[in-house]
């Protein structure tokens, strides 16, 4: 089983400021890493996949880097609707497994 | 618009079966390459993969959950389901039923999910 590992677990930012998410995965998956966003009682909702590809209605603020084992999630000038928790995914193999994710409050 | 809905019992006694069905609208189940994934989530905790089924039948399964769960689909009915035997309380979760866009690829529809709580 690929284990994803996020950090940091929280982070609580100032609107405007950037935020920065690393997924960390125990084996290579090459760009096989999507990025969700869930806000509390919603079900996630897929912000980008294979690493480094937008959704079409995604803000541009979002951003995904990476390939092999690390990968990163950028938030470029935080919005107070940008409060969620984000959740890296691999489809890699099987089975599927997601990190533990990462909450992001703002202050 | 695809759209997934979850039905099933709410509260389910330690040792019996969880049973969920997920009905898709919007678009075939047996039509592309989708899989057709079930996950759960504790309250305040992170997302598992329970398992997936393609149109075909043809099953994938977490090894965690494997000797305790089956998934079958049902394309007449554009639906498929969830049993999970031999609850506890450590299966009380949020159970959303998904669709995976391809054999390697991301969900890009979810169910709302529905609360499954075992007790007694």
């Amino acid at each position: 089983e690929i284990v994803l590992t996020q950090s940091p677990d929280f982070q609580s930012v100032t609107p405007k400021e950037k935020v920065t998410i690393t997924c960390r995965a125990s084996q290579s998956i090459g760009s096989n890493l999507h990025w969700y966003q869930q806000k509390p009682n919603q079900s996630p909702k897929a912000l980008i996949k294979y690493a480094t590809q937008s959704f079409s209605g995604v803000p541009s603020r979002f951003s995904g880097s990476g390939s092999g084992t690390d990968f990163t999630l950028t938030i470029n000038s935080l919005e107070a609707e940008d409060a969620a928790t984000y959740y890296c995914h691999q489809s890699s193999s099987l089975p599927r497994t997601f990190g533990q994710g990462t909450k992001v409050e703002i202050k | 618009q695809v759209q997934l809905q979850e039905s099933g019992p709410g509260l389910v006694k330690p040792s019996q079966t969880l049973s969920l069905t997920c009905t898709v609208s919007g678009g075939s189940i047996s039509y592309g390459s989708y899989y057709w994934s079930w996950i759960r989530q504790p309250a305040g905790k992170g997302l598992e993969w329970i398992g997936r089924i393609y149109s075909s039948g043809s099953t994938s399964y977490n090894p965690s959950l494997k000797s305790r769960v089956t998934i079958s689909v049902d394309t007449s009915e554009n639906q498929f389901s969830l049993r999970l035997n031999s609850v506890t309380a450590a299966d009380t979760a949020v159970y959303y039923c998904a669709r995976e866009r391809g054999e390697y690829s991301y969900v890009d529809y979810w169910g709302r999910g529905t609360l499954v709580t075992v007790s007694s």
